[in-house]
C-alpha cells in the first residue's frame, strides 16, 4: 500500500519570503500525486496535482510542486508568500490506474505568515 | 455552479448514542460521494466512497456505515458512538474517480 508523509506539521514563513512544504511518499508501483489546501473556516481545495508528463507541476495562487521520481518526494513551493497563503496543506498519493478510492492523505502542514 | 453543503458543523455526543451526518450535493447528477475523518495529529482517511445510488464501498472496518438513498445525498451513521469516533468529518464529491475532489466544511464530532 502507499503512504505519505509530511515530516514538517507546521511552518511559520516572513510574507515575501519562499517557502517549501515536503512531502515524501512511499509505494512499490506509480502514482498519481497531489496537494490539497485548507484555508480557515474551509474544505479542501485542490492546489495542483501530477498525473503524467512534465514534472513541474504548477497550481493556482502561483503554487508548483516537482516530481522527483529518485527521491520520492513532491515537495510545494512559492517563491514569494502572502497573508492570505495562510492554511493547511495536505499531501496526497494515489496509484496509478485507481483513482479518488486509493487516495492516501499526509497528516498535513500549517503554513502560517508573519506580517 | 455546484455546492456541496454538510450538516451539522458541530456536534457533541455521548458515548453510545446514534449519529446521523448528512452530505448533500447540488448542480450536478451521478457524483462520487466519500466520507473521510480526520483525527487529531493524523491525516484525512477514507471511510466510505459510493458511485452511485445503494452502492457504497469502506476502506477500513468500524463502527459506521454510510447510506446514499438518492442521488446527490449521502449519510453517514453508527447506532452507538464510541469514544474513538471523535473527528472531524468530512463529506467530499467528484465527477469521476479521476477527478478532483471537492469537499464540504466539516463536522466537527466530539463524543463524551
Amino acid at each position: 500500500a502507499q503512504s505519505v508523509t509530511q515530516l514538517d506539521s507546521q511552518v511559520p514563513v516572513f510574507e515575501e519570503a519562499p517557502v517549501e512544504l515536503r512531502c515524501n511518499y512511499s509505494s512499490s508501483v506509480s502514482v498519481y500525486l497531489f496537494w490539497y489546501v485548507q484555508y480557515p473556516n474551509q474544505g479542501l481545495q485542490l492546489l495542483l496535482k501530477y498525473l503524467s508528463g512534465s514534472t513541474l507541476v504548477k497550481g493556482i495562487n502561483g503554487f508548483e510542486a516537482e516530481f522527483n521520481k529518485s527521491q520520492t518526494s513532491f515537495h510545494l513551493r512559492k517563491p514569494s508568500v502572502h497573508i492570505s497563503d495562510t492554511a493547511e496543506y495536505f499531501c496526497a498519493v494515489s496509484v496509478s490506474n485507481f483513482g479518488n478510492e486509493k487516495l492516501t492523505f499526509g497528516t498535513g502542514t500549517r503554513l502560517t505568515i508573519i506580517p | 455552479s455546484q455546492t456541496i453543503h454538510q450538516w451539522p458543523a458541530t456536534l457533541v455526543q455521548p458515548v453510545g448514542s446514534p449519529l446521523s451526518l448528512e452530505c448533500t450535493v447540488e448542480g450536478t447528477s451521478n457524483p462520487n460521494l466519500y466520507w473521510y475523518r480526520q483525527a487529531a495529529g493524523r491525516g484525512l482517511q477514507l471511510l466510505f466512497y459510493s458511485v452511485g445510488i445503494g452502492q457504497i464501498s469502506s476502506e477500513v472496518p468500524q463502527n459506521l456505515s454510510a447510506s446514499r438513498p438518492q442521488d446527490r445525498q449521502f449519510i453517514l451513521s453508527s447506532k452507538k458512538l464510541l469514544l474513538s469516533d471523535s473527528g472531524f468529518y468530512l463529506c467530499a464529491w467528484s465527477r469521476g474517480e479521476f477527478e478532483k475532489l471537492f469537499f464540504g466544511s466539516g463536522t466537527q464530532l466530539s463524543v463524551l
